[in-house]
């Protein structure tokens, strides 16, 4: 069965800063792997997916990296702002059925202070 | 907007009500989606949808009874609820089901 764990929980760094978010998962047979943002009491925005067969993925300030091997990805957040503070979810598609079942963890809660 | 509207945004029922919660996505997506997101918990899938067709239910209580009746809208009727069935409920959609998703704002739900 897939687990996915994200590492830290919580992170809270001051604006400007480089940071890194962690997301390692078990069984390293996968379809795809997403990054999600979602604040408070809301939906989940899709910040980047990186299909099993790709390394990275750029958008903006962020860059999302794959190593399908040792089951990790990593989301490089640049020159941080106050409007990143949000949750921010991995989820990976398995690479064996129809692909419709994600499997998510629980989460790096981020907070960037002013 | 996200293109994925979720309503009520908000819902307060009792054990014994029956409500419905309602997605509607303006994507001409394929797939649609419900998940249940409980606090301190990953997000839990329960139905897929495709082409309007039922394709996975994760062992889901049959007090939650989904509805699709075209691929843009998908309904979850929700009848004789715990208080732990309390949680966000969030509905999505993709262009297929091997593909990224899109998310609604989601229905936090309360159960007294």
């Amino acid at each position: 069965k897939q687990e996915v764990t994200q590492i830290p929980a919580a992170l809270s760094v001051p604006e400007g800063e480089n940071l890194v978010l962690n997301c390692s998962f078990t069984d390293s047979a996968i379809y795809n792997l997403q990054w999600f943002r979602q604040d408070p009491g809301k939906g989940l925005t899709s910040l980047l997916l990186i299909q099993s067969s790709q390394r990275e993925q750029t958008s903006g300030r962020l860059n999302a990296s794959l190593d399908k091997s040792s089951g990790r990805s990593t989301l490089y957040i640049a020159a941080s702002q106050p409007g990143d503070s949000a949750t921010y979810l991995c989820a990976v598609r398995p690479a064996e059925t129809s692909g419709s079942r994600l499997t998510f963890g629980e989460g790096t809660q981020l907070t960037v202070n002013p | 907007e996200t293109g994925v509207t979720q309503t009520p945004r908000h819902l307060v029922m009792g054990m014994t009500n029956k409500k419905s919660l309602k997605c509607e996505q303006h994507l001409g997506h394929n797939a649609m989606y419900w998940y249940k997101q409980s606090a301190k918990k990953p997000l839990e899938l329960m139905f897929v949808y495709n082409f309007k067709e039922q394709t996975e239910n994760n062992s889901v209580p049959s007090r939650f009874s989904p509805e699709c009746p075209n691929s843009s809208h998908l309904f979850l009727h929700l009848h004789t609820l715990q208080p732990e069935d309390s949680a966000l409920y969030l509905c999505a959609s993709s262009p297929g089901t091997g593909e990224k998703l899109f998310f609604g704002s989601g229905t936090q739900l309360s159960v007294l």
